[in-house]
This record gives structure tokens, C-alpha cells and sequence, in this order.
């Protein structure tokens, strides 16, 4: 059974940075896309980008919420994954999610296991 | 992107009864590829749906998925204590995978 245990998280100004990450547990993490999903205080959840496998060459896609400020790496050989977060804004505060995508086919998929999540405050 | 909308927003219900939640999509949504999560207060998300009828592994059989196009039903045939959550779905049909806003069922 694979296990997700994120860190990193905590409190930072408008426009600082910072770096979460991901520790994976259990067998076949290089095989997976990988994901952040993050969730605002008692809002919904808005998926924020994915790293994709070896076999698709680590190209990593985002949100446009996210884009030009966020990048996600993964180093199988320690089965992490991490996000580095800049230019924080305010509405970026949130629980941010590592999970796994689980891909039907050559489409995108669904999201399981969930990481507990870390939570990110950004405030002056 | 494709907008997902849940009705109703909560859902007030008593143990024993059946639940009724939609998701309805914006465009269609390809190859039904529609998923299900339940979230409890200060917890992950949890998968109990995927490619709108398949239950995950694990995820009791009150629980069931139906639908196509554009729009989708979870159903939770006899509430049980535990149930009472905030149900959100999420199409992986096209780029960027987009979430509802949750739908809560709560206790009556």
C-alpha cells in the first residue's frame, strides 16, 4: 500500500518562497504521475500541476494560477516529490496535497492515494 | 476548462436514509471519466469513485456512481454514521482535471 507524507509547510510572506515536500512509501512510485492538489480554508479543491514518469520524460504541466511561479520535482531513486513555491501570494494559502494520478489509459486520471496534507499560510 | 457544479450544496438527511448528490459538468465530460471523493473535517480526500461507476478498492457497495455526458449521481443508499462528509467530484476527461465545490451531507 502506498503512503504520502508531505512537509515543508508552514507561515511565509507575500512573495517569499518555499519548498514542500512529498515522501512516498511502498512500491512503484517511478511508475506514477505525480500531483499537488491544493485546498483554501473551507473552499473546494483546484488541482495545482503534475510531474509525469521517466517514461514521459518528467515534463511537468500546471495551473495557470500557479505558472512561471511554482515548480514540482521528483527523485525516484528517493521516491519524493517536492514543490518549490515563489512569489507566494496571499491566495495561494492552503492545504497542499501530494497524491498519485492513477491513469486509465494514455488520458489523465483520478487521484488516490492523499497525502494528510501540509498547510501553507501566506501573510505579512 | 470544464466547470463542475454540485447540487445541492448540503444535504441534510438522517442515518438509514438514501443520499442523493449530482455533479453536473459544463461541457462533456470524455469517456465518462468522473470521480468521487468523500473528505471528513480535518482529513484528506478519500477516492470512492472512479470512471463514474467503479468503486474503489474497499469502498462499500452503498455507494454508487451513475451517468455520462454531463451529468453525474453519486448515490448513498442507506446512510450510515460514518458517511456524513463533503462529497466533491472530479473530471480527468481533459486538461486541467477540475474539482466541484463539494457537496455536505449532514446530519438532520
Amino acid at each position: 500500500e502506498v503512503q504520502l507524507v508531505e512537509s515543508g509547510g508552514g507561515l511565509v510572506q507575500p512573495g517569499g518562497s518555499l519548498r514542500l515536500s512529498c515522501a512516498a512509501s511502498g512500491s512503484s512510485f517511478s511508475d506514477h504521475y505525480m500531483d499537488w492538489v491544493r485546498q483554501a480554508p473551507g473552499k473546494g479543491l483546484e488541482w495545482v500541476g503534475r510531474i509525469r514518469n521517466k517514461a514521459n520524460s518528467y515534463t511537468t504541466e500546471y495551473a495557470a494560477s500557479v505558472k512561471g511561479r511554482f515548480t514540482i520535482s521528483r527523485d525516484d531513486s528517493k521516491n519524493s516529490l517536492s514543490l518549490q513555491m515563489n512569489s507566494l501570494k496571499t491566495e495561494d494559502t492552503a492545504v497542499y496535497f501530494c497524491v498519485r494520478e492513477l491513469r486509465p489509459d494514455y488520458s489523465l486520471g483520478w487521484f488516490d492515494p492523499w497525502g494528510q496534507g501540509t498547510l501553507v499560510t501566506v501573510s505579512s | 476548462e470544464i466547470v463542475l457544479t454540485q447540487s445541492p450544496g448540503t444535504l441534510s438527511l438522517s442515518p438509514g436514509e438514501r443520499a442523493t448528490l449530482s455533479c453536473r459538468a459544463s461541457q462533456s465530460v470524455s469517456r465518462s471519466y468522473l470521480a468521487w471523493y468523500q473528505q471528513k473535517p480535518g482529513q484528506a480526500p478519500r477516492l470512492l469513485i472512479y470512471g463514474a461507476y467503479t468503486r474503489a478498492t474497499g469502498i462499500p457497495d452503498r455507494f454508487s456512481g451513475s451517468g455520462s455526458g454531463t451529468d453525474f449521481t453519486l448515490t448513498i443508499s442507506r446512510l450510515e454514521p460514518e458517511d456524513f462528509a463533503v462529497y466533491s467530484c472530479q473530471q480527468y476527461g481533459s486538461s486541467p482535471q477540475t474539482f466541484g465545490q463539494g457537496t455536505k451531507v449532514e446530519i438532520k
